[in-house]
């Protein structure tokens, strides 16, 4: 796959906290994607990323924010955690060539 | 209003034999299709996939096709292997190569019995 890393792995926090998930890749893909996972919904596009410095929202962007500084890294950002952000948050590369998206591991996020 | 849908949560499938996974989309803007597959705890995994020019495209043990007019594609793994027991999701996206995000049904469980 793509080389993405996710960090953490796994998080748990209390509701009213900042919380902020790392996104890492080494294969110079210029999409980047934030999507949530949760039973009974599949993935849902929270924010992308087409460029340094170039994002839009998702699906489901509202409490998220997101920045992309580098080519190889994508933060998400929940300002202010709330117990619906309880979720498992995957990080995607596109390539270009194959219009197809890679995931990296994701994170357990646990909101309090 | 959910645009790609998985109707069958979990699927059971015998050793050896034919698994066959069904998606339906109602946005016929989509214009490509892919399945990933995924384990628990693990990211989705690129499995196949399929531009919406053709109706069928095969690699290995795992053949997906697409009916436009039906709005409906289908998966195939021919034999079924133990290590084939995943979620499977179909995701679609629209013209651009899904540069602004996939769209992704809800998955669906498959289990291989031995």
């Amino acid at each position: 796959d793509a080389g993405i890393t996710q960090s953490p792995r796994h998080k748990v926090t209390e509701t009213g906290t900042p919380v902020t998930l790392r996104c890492h890749q080494t294969e110079n893909h210029r999409y980047m994607y934030w999507y949530r996972q949760d039973p009974g919904h599949g993935l849902r596009l929270i924010h992308y990323s087409y460029g340094v410095k170039d994002t839009d929202k998702g699906e489901v962007s509202d409490g998220y924010s997101v920045s992309r500084s580098k080519t190889e890294d994508f933060l998400l950002t929940l300002e202010s955690a709330t117990s619906s952000q309880t979720s498992v948050y995957f990080c995607a590369t596109r390539d270009r060539v194959t219009d197809t998206q890679y995931f990296g591991p994701g994170t357990r996020l646990t909101v309090l | 209003d959910q645009q790609v849908k998985q109707n069958s949560p979990s699927l059971s499938v015998q050793e050896g034999r034919i698994s066959i996974l069904n998606c339906d989309y109602t946005n016929s803007m989509f214009d490509y299709f892919l399945w990933y597959k995924k384990y628990p705890a693990e990211g989705p995994t690129f499995l196949i996939s399929i531009s919406s020019i053709k109706d069928k495209n095969e690699d290995g043990r795992f053949t997906v096709f697409l009916n436009k007019s039906a709005k409906h594609l289908s998966l195939h793994i021919v034999p079924s292997q133990p290590g084939d027991s995943a979620v499977y999701f179909c995701a679609a996206s629209l013209s651009g190569g899904g540069a602004d995000g996939l769209t992704f049904g809800k998955g669906t469980h498959l289990i291989i019995q031995p």
